[in-house]
């Protein structure tokens, strides 16, 4: 069974809208994290959390706010979306103990025509 | 901050030959290491591990060693067969900020039979 569940699977979105990415752990981890994966730029970091609260954050455009309205959740919305946004969002996570790896989701498909 | 160069970004090798994928990083507080494979379609995977304290690591049919005067890690998989084909990628963290971990572009190898 996964164990860090991201959905949709796939999505496509028309220009101008915006979109939640919804990701959801059950491994018990206390940081999560979203990375963000196409041609141009293969697995960028976006966000790391901690504790539900920022930790660090990478992207440039105020369009992506990460929610998270618990421990194990971390969702991503997307506003104002561009055909630059296509790419497949993964979502990750980790303890929080220095040194551990990360375990991904299995990413969400972004499409934006 | 961190940047991590991975070469090549894209590797061909027949079946039971060596492939050699290479990262450069450039944090000296880089302390945590790690291989991770995702096969088409699907998410990444953790291949291993390593810390900074040790400079050689073998995992099932490949190694991974960390030359860290150089600030090197390579993966070198062995008698590489169909089922290596992938793509691979490192990853760093430092142990000033252990939630950021930091990619390389990636590696896609194919093995050919």
């Amino acid at each position: 069974d996964p164990k860090i569940i991201q959905k949709p699977k796939y999505l496509v979105a028309v220009t101008g809208s915006e979109k939640i990415l919804i990701c959801e752990q059950y491994l018990g981890h206390n940081a999560m994290y979203w990375y963000r994966q196409s041609a141009k730029k293969p697995l960028e970091f976006m966000f790391s959390y901690s504790y539900q609260k920022l930790m660090d954050n990478q992207t440039a455009s105020s369009r992506f706010q990460p929610q998270s309205s618990k421990k194990n959740h971390l969702d991503l919305q997307i506003t104002a979306l561009k055909p630059d946004d296509s790419a497949t969002y993964f979502c990750a996570s980790s303890p929080r103990t220095e040194g551990t790896e990360v375990f991904f989701g299995k990413g969400t498909r972004l499409t934006v025509v | 901050g961190e940047q991590v160069e991975q070469r090549p970004p894209h590797l061909s090798v027949r079946e039971g030959d060596s492939a050699v994928i290479t990262c450069t990083y450039t944090d000296p507080n880089s302390y945590y290491f790690f291989w991770y494979k995702q096969e088409p379609g699907a998410s990444l995977q953790l291949l291993m591990k390593v810390f900074s304290s040790t400079e050689i690591n073998e995992g099932q049919g490949f190694t991974v060693l960390l030359n860290k005067k150089d600030k090197r890690l390579s993966l070198n998989l062995t008698a590489a067969h169909p089922g290596d084909s992938a793509a691979y990628f490192c990853a760093v963290s430092a142990n000033t900020n252990a939630y950021k971990v930091i990619f390389g572009k990636g590696t896609h190898l194919h093995v050919l039979p």
